[in-house]
Parts: structure tokens; C-alpha cells; sequence
């Protein structure tokens, strides 16, 4: 029973554009969302969070959307770049530290 | 920085055999956890623990075991090898981060079992 759910295993999307990356859950007890970028041989990096209380926020090119009534998440890079290949993991703060992840998506940046 | 290391890059084992997986972290983190990575499953989390010589079940502890006698030291153990234990092995330490606690992982341990 997948809580954490990122439905396109995988994303390419031209340099420059926007990338924006999906993820649903199904706990609406939830309260905190993370992000991390995995390269291939090493460990996910994360990348940036939202508290069930915000419906966005933002760092520098990255940016968080909460839609909590959908039960949905997004994350958005804009523009992209060729070191934004990466595997992306949408997670979720289930209490006690735990964290649950979703599948993740290969994002893949065309020069 | 945080730095988590983990013992090994790749391993192969053979089934039956006993494994033990080392995590080691430099920044005196209380909380420390273990992952599996399969592909289309994500990241499933094993054990965790909050303290020395504390452990906490996670999602798929059948088959598996830790240890935590220091603080900066988690291991993982395989108590008899199978081959539906091939698989990305990830650990992670966590710290206070804003008022949350973010995990920070190791490079990540692949493990073959013939």
C-alpha cells in the first residue's frame, strides 16, 4: 500500500525549461513534505521541504507546491539545467522522524 | 558537513551467508536509520534508531537485524543471506532542521547475493 505515490517514473524536459515533477499521498495526517535528488552511486542529497501549514515555497530555482486538498505536491525547476539530471524523491514525515518515500522520478535535462 | 559513511561500496554475498552492513557518522546525531532502494519501491525503510542500543522496527524488518552499541555507529545484519535481499542498501543520520528533522544519507551500500 504505496502513501507516497510519484506516478511517472520518468521526466526529460529541454535545458532552460521548466521541470516539474509530481507526487500524490493518500495519509492526510501528513504535516511535512520533503524532496531529495539522488545521482547514480551516491546517497539521495536533500533538496527542499514544506510544512503542511504553507501551500509553496521556494529556493533559488526550486520551488515546493502543497495542494493539500488534492492531496498532491509538486515540484518545480525552473530553468533547468544539465546537473538537474537526477532521480527525485518526494517523501512525507509519517511522525517519529519516519519518513515514507515515493518511487521516484528520473528527470532527464536535454541540452 | 555531515558526513555518513558507509563500509562498503558493493558487496556480494553468497545465501546463507551472514552480512553485516557498517554506518558510521561524524556528527554526533542521535537518530540514525537504514533504507532499501529498489527499483519502481523507492526508498523502505528498515530499522531506525533514536538512541544507543535502541532500535525501532520500520516498514520491512523481516529478515534483518541492527545493532547500535556507539552513537556514531549503525549496523546493519543479515542474519542468513537471501537472494530477495539483492539490493541498494541506504543509510541515513537525521538532525533538527528548522525545527524538522532532515535525514542525511550515506553513499549507499550494493549488495548481490548469489
Amino acid at each position: 500500500d504505496q502513501q507516497v505515490k510519484q506516478n511517472s517514473p520518468s521526466l526529460s524536459v529541454q535545458e532552460g525549461r521548466i521541470s516539474i515533477l509530481n507526487c500524490d499521498y493518500t495519509n492526510s495526517m501528513f504535516d511535512y513534505f520533503l524532496w531529495y535528488k539522488k545521482y547514480p552511486a551516491e546517497g539521495p542529497t536533500f533538496l527542499i521541504s514544506i510544512s503542511s501549514i504553507k501551500d509553496k515555497n521556494e529556493d533559488g530555482r526550486f520551488t515546493v507546491f502543497l495542494n493539500k486538498s488534492a492531496k498532491h505536491l509538486s515540484l518545480h525547476i525552473v530553468p533547468s539545467q544539465p546537473g538537474d539530471s537526477a532521480v527525485y524523491f518526494c517523501a512525507a514525515d509519517q511522525g517519529a522522524q519516519k519518513l515514507v518515500f515515493g518511487q521516484g522520478t528520473r528527470l532527464t535535462i536535454n541540452p | 558537513d555531515v558526513k555518513v559513511t558507509q563500509s562498503s561500496r558493493y558487496l556480494v554475498k553468497r545465501t546463507g551467508e551472514k552480512v553485516f552492513l557498517e554506518c558510521v557518522q561524524d556528527m554526533d546525531h542521535e537518530n540514525m536509520f537504514w533504507y532499501r532502494q529498489d527499483p519502481g519501491l523507492g526508498l523502505r525503510l528498515i530499522y531506525f534508531s533514536y538512541d544507543v542500543k535502541m532500535k525501532e522496527k520500520g516498514d520491512i524488518p523481516e529478515g534483518y537485524s541492527v545493532s547500535r552499541e556507539k552513537k556514531e555507529r549503525f549496523s546493519l545484519i543479515l542474519e542468513s543471506a537471501s537472494t530477495n535481499q539483492t539490493s541498494m542498501y541506504l543509510c541515513a543520520s537525521s538532525v533538527p532542521l528548522a525545527g524538522v528533522y532532515t535525514q542525511y544519507f550515506g553513499p549507499g551500500t550494493r549488495l548481490t547475493v548469489l
